[in-house]
């Protein structure tokens, strides 16, 4: 089966704060990308950070950084210093024909 | 450019109807995609296309058609609309297996 999963459906961090959202996947294919998108309350799916399945290097954007371990099918998120501006829903998602996890919901305390 | 554009933003539709949700992107992009979005959920593909005459069913295309006759289009059809297709539908475009999403469309069928 080609799923993802996502097993926290809500997380909560406060402002300044680091967070890690968690993402597990299945896959046959050895070549694939990974994908973190944010979906604010607005609806749009905003592209926050990329994995190339080949490299080995973790992918960093800015505060964004991913831990990926390709053994363990395993594909987190590291949000550091956490912003109000943060707050939505997030999808982890793998490519090449694209399958979505089920979402973590983030909430930014003040 | 205007990347891509989903018309229309909402709609309901009457149980048993059709209707053509559109799509359209600007970028010279041979991927498109089309998702669906239910309540709480993560995005799951309807069909999408590897350019312009070709498409290809995805996770769930069950009761929905689409067509790919020129690059920037990428029209999905409802035939007989039922309850189960209440959803937001989101359009994509894609280059390098980064993916564009267009702003959504909100369908409720009673």
């Amino acid at each position: 089966a080609q799923t993802v999963t996502q097993s926290q459906p809500e997380m909560s961090v406060q402002e300044a704060e680091t967070v890690t959202l968690s993402c597990t996947y299945d896959t046959s294919e050895s070549d694939y990308y990974l994908f973190w998108y944010k979906q604010p309350p607005s609806r749009q799916m905003i592209l926050v950070i990329r994995q190339e399945a080949y490299k080995q290097q973790n992918a960093t954007e800015n505060r964004f950084s991913v831990n990926f371990q390709k053994a363990a099918k395993s594909f987190s998120l590291k949000i550091s210093d956490s912003q109000l501006g943060d707050a939505a829903m997030y999808f982890c998602a793998r490519g090449a024909q694209f399958y979505f996890g089920t979402g973590t919901s983030l909430t930014v305390i003040p | 450019n205007a990347g891509v554009t989903q018309t229309p933003k909402f709609r309901i539709l009457k149980i048993g109807q059709s209707m053509t949700l559109q799509c359209t992107q600007d970028m010279n992009h041979n991927y498109m995609y089309w998702y669906r979005q239910d309540p709480g959920m993560g995005l799951k593909l309807i069909y999408y296309s590897v350019g312009a005459g070709i498409t290809d069913k995805g996770e769930v295309p069950n009761g929905y058609n689409v067509s790919r006759s020129t690059t920037e289009d990428f029209p999905l059809r409802l035939e007989l609309a039922a309850p189960s297709q209440t959803s937001v539908y989101f359009c994509a475009s894609s280059v390098n297996n980064e993916q564009y999403f267009g702003p959504g469309t909100r369908l409720t069928v009673t």
